[in-house]
C-alpha cells in the first residue's frame, strides 16, 4: 500500500540532544513537508521541500534543520537550538496532476523533551 | 494578510442530528481548499479538495461546498464514530503548495 510513515511514533530526547525523526513516502510526491502541531494551535510549517536536492524554510525553521537527498525521504532533525520541542510532528507530502492537488499525513511523532 | 477561521470550535450531537461545519477563509486568489479529518494522536486524513465557487463534494455522510468566501461541511444523520476534528486549510495563488490552516472544529457525536 503507499503511504507514508513516520517513524518513531514516541520519541523522548534529553535537553541539549539532537533528534531525528524520519519521514518515507512511497507515493512518487515530489513535494514533502514538515509540520509541528500544539494544542490550541493550528499546524504551523517548520520547511518544505518541492524537489529532491532543494528545500525552503517555512514559518517556524528555527532550531529544525532537514535534507532531501532522495525523493522518498525527508527527515527532520530537532536541534537543541529549538527552545520548545516538545510537540506532535507531521510529515505530509503532495502531488499536483490532471485530477487536483491532493496532500497526504504521515501518523505523526511525538516527541518529549525530558 | 491570508487567513483561515473554523467555526464552531466545538460542537456535539446526537446520532442522527445533521449540521454543518464553517469554514470561512480571505486569501489573494483561491487555488485549493482542503478539508481534514482528524483523530486523536493520528495524521489527518484527506477529505476533499474544493476548487471554484459552487464545487461540491461527497463521501459518505460528509458533503463539502464552497463559495467564494467559505466553505461548509455538511454531516448527514452522523454516527459516533464521525466523532474527530474536521480540519480546513487553503492553497492561495500567491505561495504554490503552501497551505493555510485554520484551528479545526472538534466534533463528538453521542450515540
Amino acid at each position: 500500500d503507499g503511504g507514508i510513515t513516520q517513524s518513531p511514533k514516541y520519541l523522548f530526547r534529553k535537553e541539549g540532544q539532537n533528534v531525528t525523526l524520519s519521514c518515507e513516502q512511497n507515493l512518487n510526491h515530489d513535494a514533502m513537508y514538515w509540520y509541528r502541531q500544539d494544542p490550541g494551535q493550528g499546524l504551523r510549517l517548520i520547511y518544505y521541500s518541492q524537489i529532491v536536492n532543494d528545500f525552503q524554510k517555512g514559518d517556524i525553521a528555527e532550531g529544525y534543520s532537514v535534507s532531501r537527498e532522495k525523493k522518498e525521504s525527508f527527515p527532520l532533525t530537532v536541534t537543541s537550538a529549538q527552545k520548545n520541542p516538545t510537540a506532535f510532528y507531521l510529515c505530509a507530502s503532495s502531488v499536483k496532476s490532471t485530477g487536483g492537488i491532493e496532500a497526504f499525513f504521515g501518523q505523526g511523532t511525538r516527541l518529549t523533551v525530558v | 494578510e491570508d487567513q483561515v477561521t473554523q467555526s464552531p470550535e466545538a460542537l456535539r450531537l446526537q446520532e442522527g442530528e445533521s449540521s454543518s461545519l464553517n469554514c470561512s477563509y480571505t486569501v489573494s486568489g483561491l487555488r485549493g481548499l482542503f478539508w481534514y479529518r482528524q483523530d486523536p494522536g493520528k495524521g489527518p486524513e484527506f477529505l476533499f479538495t474544493l476548487y471554484s465557487a459552487g464545487e461540491e463534494k461527497e463521501k459518505e455522510r460528509l458533503k463539502a461546498t464552497l463559495t467564494k468566501k467559505e466553505s461548509f461541511l455538511h454531516i448527514t444523520a452522523p454516527k459516533p464514530e464521525d466523532s474527530a476534528t474536521y480540519l480546513c486549510a487553503v492553497l492561495n495563488a500567491g505561495n504554490n503548495r503552501k497551505l493555510i490552516w485554520g484551528l479545526g472544529t472538534s466534533l463528538a457525536v453521542n450515540p
